[in-house]
């Protein structure tokens, strides 16, 4: 039969542009949620954390935003440039005790264009 | 630096043949896991150990996969029989269980004829 295979989200920006990548998860009893970048070839690569006791958490160039309420989870990335292209995954813990055993988003594909 | 090392980058094997996957996590990690990405499913996580003592296995085909520790520097998954469908990158991620992060390998990247 056909392969069809995940259709994931994209995003395509200029170099220098702010990026924003979207996440929404599905259980209420997460409590730690996390983004991966993974470049192609590349096992997934931590980006940033965050507790849900927290609603905002920086980094270097990106801020992980978290909404219990609407359950979303967004991850800003300032000023992109051409390496950050890559998968973005958003993970959680699925309510869960182990911060390692993640439940992954579909990820989203974000293009830089020089 | 410190990194999980996974062997072999790639394989391709005979639908029916053993598949042995190895991974050195980071030393000093107390957990360890085994996760499968494919186009279709994306990320799963298939096995979870926990010093060496398998935690959840529930996302593991239990007829034809295994995962062991056989010691602390040494985490294996073995497909027996293999089949097409297994065709897959299969990553290794370990990490401390007081800590978050979890660490993932480059994967091995199996192909089923």
């Amino acid at each position: 039969g056909e392969n069809v295979g995940l259709h994931l989200p994209t995003l395509s920006v200029q170099e220098g542009d702010n990026s924003i990548i979207n996440c929404a998860y599905s259980n209420s009893a997460s409590d730690y949620f996390i983004w991966y970048k993974q470049e192609s070839g590349k096992g997934p690569q931590f980006i940033i954390d965050i507790r849900s006791n927290m609603d905002k958490r920086q980094g270097q160039r990106v801020t992980v935003l978290l909404n219990k309420t609407v359950k979303h989870l967004s991850l800003q990335i300032a000023a992109t440039q051409p390496g950050d292209s890559a998968v973005y995954f958003c993970a959680d813990n699925a309510g869960g005790t182990s911060y390692g055993k993640l439940t992954f988003g579909q990820g989203t594909i974000l293009t830089v264009h020089p | 630096d410190a990194r999980v090392t996974q062997t072999p980058r790639h394989k391709v094997t005979e639908m029916g043949q053993e598949v042995t996957m190895r991974c050195q996590p980071i030393l000093g990690h107390n957990t360890v896991f085994w996760y499968r990405q494919t186009m279709m499913q994306g990320l799963e996580l298939l096995a979870y150990f926990r010093n060496r003592a398998p935690l959840d296995d529930s996302g593991m085909p239990k007829d034809r996969f295994s995962a062991e520790m056989p010691d602390a520097t040494l985490a294996t998954l073995k497909i027996q029989p293999s089949e097409p469908r297994d065709s897959a990158v299969y990553f290794c991620a370990s990490g401390l269980l007081q800590e978050t992060e979890a660490f993932f390998g480059q994967g091995t990247r199996l192909t089923v004829v």
